[in-house]
């Protein structure tokens, strides 16, 4: 049973361009979640998603961040016009319900 | 607003020490608590987790006191190693699981 998928691990982009971050849950897991980690911080919260379903976005910026979690294919955290403060590790982790979460081993984006 | 605090920020043990990390909360709905442990560069992982019906979890040298009429729960480390040297998080939700609230982390650093 393969564990969380993030791809790809580290995403240079230049100030403008639009970066796209995937994650694929562990398999028979419903619930995704996607966290930030700037360096020497903790986890912020950024969005829950279930399968079609955004639960809960509150962590997430108005402007410039989406997510989405298909029926088919993984997660996807699309940020539009990066900016140097978008710099830092891009957590996803999965869950079955009500239990614990596992992540996944990050993207590290890098804002030119 | 913190809703899970953390401490301390940073520790440092000599082998075999027993280094322990507080959390405290102060939502009464949390009713899961577990606690995650981070390698640079890597994702965190699921250490060990408990629920307010018991006051202690152990599992292999990690064991975590719970406090409920307090809010506090903290982990202890037994007979602690240079290879425990690490991150560690803890963290809280309730039984909806919409959203998992991270502490502010604790850098470990165990020496020789």
């Amino acid at each position: 049973n393969a564990g969380v998928m993030q791809n790809p691990r580290h995403l240079v982009r230049r100030r403008g361009q639009e970066a796209r971050l995937r994650c694929s849950p562990m398999k028979g897991h419903s619930h995704v979640y996607w966290y930030r980690q700037l360096p020497e911080e903790g986890l912020k919260f950024m969005v829950y998603l279930q399968k079609e379903n955004i639960i809960d976005e509150s962590g997430m910026p108005k402007e410039r961040f989406s997510a989405e979690f298909p029926k088919e294919g993984p997660s996807i955290l699309r940020i539009q016009q990066v900016v140097r403060g978008d710099s830092a590790a891009y957590f996803c982790a999965s869950s079955p319900g009500v239990s614990g979460q596992f992540f996944g081993p990050g993207t590290r984006l890098t804002v030119l | 607003q913190q809703q899970v605090k953390q401490s301390p920020q940073s520790l440092i043990v000599q082998k075999g020490g027993i280094p322990i990390i507080n959390c405290a909360y102060e939502n009464t709905a949390f009713d899961y608590f577990p606690w995650y442990q981070q390698f640079p560069g890597k994702g965190p992982a699921l250490l060990i987790a408990i629920r307010p019906d018991v006051s202690e979890k152990k599992e292999g040298r990690f064991t975590i006191s719970f406090n409920k009429s307090a809010k506090q729960f903290s982990l202890h480390i037994m007979d602690s190693q240079p290879g425990d040297s690490a991150t560690y998080f803890c963290a809280a939700s309730t039984n909806t699981g919409n959203q998992f609230y991270f502490g502010t982390g604790t850098s470990l650093t165990v020496i020789p």
